[in-house]
């Protein structure tokens, strides 16, 4: 079946280093790519997307890339904060006769250590 | 503006004891629904989805079952839960290409 690698499980930065989050999927015909975070005890939200015709985007201190010939795409945090450390999760849209799923990497912890 | 409500928050069940979990989504119509488990420190795992009234997709074979008996209710079901059953709730709706909003989760423990 479909899948997508998530690399590190777990990430420890000092405040104000970067952070990099980097994922590897399989299906060619996923187009569209969302991150999310998830705090400790609440549900995933979504904090940034990307689409198959564009290959970056940038939210002030979050961007993601997209390499659709390599199948990767990658989460940067710069200048992190404590308020960062979390769960992050990526994920590829897998569609199926009509059906969307998301198909999910297995996370990573990201700690900033002030 | 799109809702989900999920509910009960959090859940003490004893083993062997039924389970019903509901999710709703608000200002939307014909959403895809889906309803994922969460072990503790662990990722997300789906385990059922739903594209319509009645459509169910099972993901992982289990103790579990689901329905969707309206067009924007999403239910959660077992005759017996098990210790393994355990874990974080979440439903989650999207529309078409969009990402998910999940539900705010509930947390079972089943004792």
């Amino acid at each position: 079946g479909e899948n997508v690698e998530q690399h590190p499980s777990t990430l420890s930065v000092q405040e104000g280093d970067s952070a990099v989050i980097k994922c590897t999927y399989s299906d060619s015909a996923s187009n569209y790519f969302p991150w999310y975070k998830q705090e400790l005890g609440k549900r995933p939200q979504l904090i940034i997307d990307i689409r198959s015709n564009v290959g970056e985007k940038k939210d002030q201190r979050i961007a993601v890339t997209l390499n659709k010939t390599a199948k990767h795409f990658s989460l940067h945090i710069t200048e992190t904060q404590p308020e960062d450390s979390a769960v992050y999760f990526c994920a590829a849209l897998h569609v199926t006769s009509g059906t969307y799923k998301y198909i999910f990497g297995t996370g990573t912890r990201l700690k900033v250590l002030a | 503006s799109q809702t989900i409500h999920q509910w009960p928050a959090t859940l003490v069940q004893p083993v062997g004891s039924p389970l019903s979990l509901e999710c709703t989504v608000e200002g939307t119509s014909n959403p895809n629904l889906y309803w994922y488990r969460q072990a503790a420190g662990r990722g997300l795992q789906l385990l059922f989805y739903s594209v319509g009234i009645g459509q169910i997709s099972s993901e992982v074979p289990q103790n579990l079952s689901a329905s969707r008996p309206q067009d924007r209710q999403f239910i959660l079901s077992s005759k017996k839960l098990l210790l393994s059953d355990s874990g974080f709730y979440l439903c989650a709706w999207t529309f078409q290409s969009r990402g998910y909003t999940f539900g705010s989760g509930t947390r079972l423990t089943v004792v």
